[in-house]
């Protein structure tokens, strides 16, 4: 069965830093995968998505995230954190029976002055 | 802009008082998904329409319905609301499956 496992629950950066949330997927062909960002009391807003293509993909807010099919990874980075991206991040897949969205139990993210 | 519009942003309810929660779309697209969502939690998939069809998720309880009158409008009915179905209700679109666009959320509290 389709999964997508985000390792880490919590992460802490400071202001200025950098930034990599891990995502590990499992899927059979050839995913589509994306990270969504949610503030606190917010809906989820796409950052970006991998179809095919080039393997490293540019986001907004300065994300951008790299597949990597041999490791099933598809981790989301940033170069210098900034306060307002304190947020939970979730990794997602497109699979299942149905064709929906499998999301990962999401990272939060804390960004320390 | 063309958006994903949830009413009311917060939502009272009482124990067993029956609720319906409203998502509307200017993006025209085809698919329409409810999503519940407990603290610390990802979304869960509730329910889908595909155009006119209802796909329900084998776990939903049936507590919970869903009514999609037209493209742009669907709604979500809580029929006798428990404590435990607090939570964030979560309204989403898709042009045929492909990329979700999230509307910003009704956080229904049970009283």
């Amino acid at each position: 069965a389709q999964s997508v496992t985000q390792p880490d629950i919590h992460i802490t950066v400071s202001e200025g830093a950098s930034l990599e949330l891990r995502c590990n997927y499992s899927y059979g062909a050839t995913p589509y995968l994306f990270w969504y960002v949610q503030s606190p009391g917010q809906g989820l807003q796409l950052l970006l998505k991998y179809f095919s293509g080039d393997t490293l993909v540019q986001g907004i807010k300065g994300f951008e995230a790299e597949f990597k099919r041999s490791q099933s990874s598809f981790n989301l980075r940033k170069p210098s954190v900034h306060w307002s991206d304190a947020a939970e991040y979730f990794c997602a897949v497109l699979g299942g029976s149905q064709g929906n969205l499998i999301f990962g139990k999401g990272t939060k993210l804390s960004v320390k002055p | 802009d063309a958006m994903v519009i949830q009413n009311p942003r917060y939502q009272v309810t009482q124990f067993g008082k029956p609720v319906t929660l409203s998502c509307s779309q200017t993006l025209n697209h085809n698919v329409m998904y409810w999503y519940q969502q407990k603290s610390s939690q990802a979304p869960k998939l509730l329910f889908h329409y595909y155009d006119k069809d209802f796909n329900n998720e084998a776990d939903t309880p049936d507590n919970f319905q869903s009514r999609r009158p037209n493209t742009s409008f669907c709604f979500l009915d809580i029929r006798s609301p428990g404590l435990g179905d607090a939570a964030m209700y979560l309204c989403a679109t898709s042009r045929d499956k492909v990329e979700q666009f999230f509307g910003p959320g009704t956080r229904l509290t049970v009283l």
